[in-house]
C-alpha cells in the first residue's frame, strides 16, 4: 500500500532563512510524489511533483524538492523563506493504478519576520 | 485559480439529513475525485469518477455516493448525515493519464449539528 509520512507537525523558520519540510514515502512500484500547499480556509494548491528524471524538482513560488530513493524521502525546500510562505503543506503519493492520492497529515510552516 | 469550482462553499445540516455537493471540473479534464478533509488532518480519498462511472473508492460507507455528468461535472451525495461527517469536502479534477496532477477546488465546508 502507498503511504507518506510527515514527521513534523510544525516547522518554524525566520524570514530569509532556508526552509525544509520533510516527507518520507512507502510505495510499491515507481513513486509518483507531490507537494501541495493549503492556505487558511482554502483548497489545496499544487506546488510540484516527481514522476521520473532529475532528483531535484523545481516548482511554484521558488519551491523545490529532492527525491531520494535510498532514503525514500521527498523533502520540500526553499532557499529563502518568505512570511507569505506560512501555510499548511501536504506531501502526497499517487496510486499507480488510478488517481487516488494518499496525503500526509500536513506540516504547518511558520515563517517569522 | 485552478478552474475547479465547487458549491456551496458553506452549509449546515442536521444529523440524519442528506446533502448534495457540486463540482465543475477544469476544462479538458475528464476525471473527478472527491476527498474529505477533517479538521487538522490530510485529505482522505472518497471516490473517483471517469466517463460517468465510479472507478475507485476509498474507505467510506455506501451512504457516500456520487455522479458524474456528460460535461464531466460531478456531485457528491451523503445520506443519513452523522456528526463526524463535518469536514471540508474537496473536489479535484484531472486527465486520466499516468503521472498526472490533480487540481483542487476551494472546497465545501459541511457542518453537521
Amino acid at each position: 500500500a502507498q503511504s507518506v509520512a510527515q514527521p513534523e507537525d510544525q516547522v518554524n523558520v525566520a524570514e530569509g532563512n532556508p526552509l525544509t519540510v520533510k516527507c518520507t514515502y512507502s510505495v510499491s512500484g515507481n513513486p509518483y510524489l507531490f507537494w501541495y500547499v493549503q492556505y487558511p480556509n482554502r483548497g489545496l494548491q499544487f506546488l510540484l511533483k516527481y514522476i521520473t528524471g532529475d532528483n531535484l524538482v523545481k516548482g511554484s513560488y521558488g519551491f523545490e524538492a529532492e527525491f531520494n530513493k535510498s532514503q525514500t524521502s521527498f523533502h520540500l525546500k526553499k532557499p529563502s523563506a518568505l512570511v507569505s510562505d506560512s501555510a499548511l503543506y501536504f506531501c502526497a503519493v499517487r496510486d499507480n493504478n488510478f488517481n487516488k492520492f494518499y496525503f500526509g497529515s500536513g506540516t504547518k510552516l511558520n515563517v517569522k519576520p | 485559480e485552478t478552474g475547479v469550482t465547487q458549491s456551496p462553499t458553506h452549509l449546515i445540516k442536521t444529523r440524519g439529513q442528506q446533502v448534495t455537493l457540486r463540482c465543475s471540473s477544469q476544462s479538458g479534464h475528464n476525471t473527478v475525485s472527491w476527498y474529505q478533509q477533517a479538521l487538522g488532518q490530510g485529505p482522505q480519498f472518497i471516490f473517483q469518477y471517469y466517463r460517468e462511472e465510479e472507478n475507485g473508492r476509498g474507505n467510506f460507507p455506501p451512504r457516500f455516493s456520487g455522479l458524474q455528468f456528460p460535461n464531466y461535472s460531478s456531485e457528491l451525495n451523503v445520506n443519513a448525515l452523522e456528526l463526524d461527517d463535518s469536514a471540508l469536502y474537496l473536489c479535484a479534477s484531472s486527465t486520466n493519464r499516468g503521472g498526472n496532477t490533480i487540481y483542487f477546488g476551494e472546497g465545501s465546508w459541511l457542518t453537521v449539528v
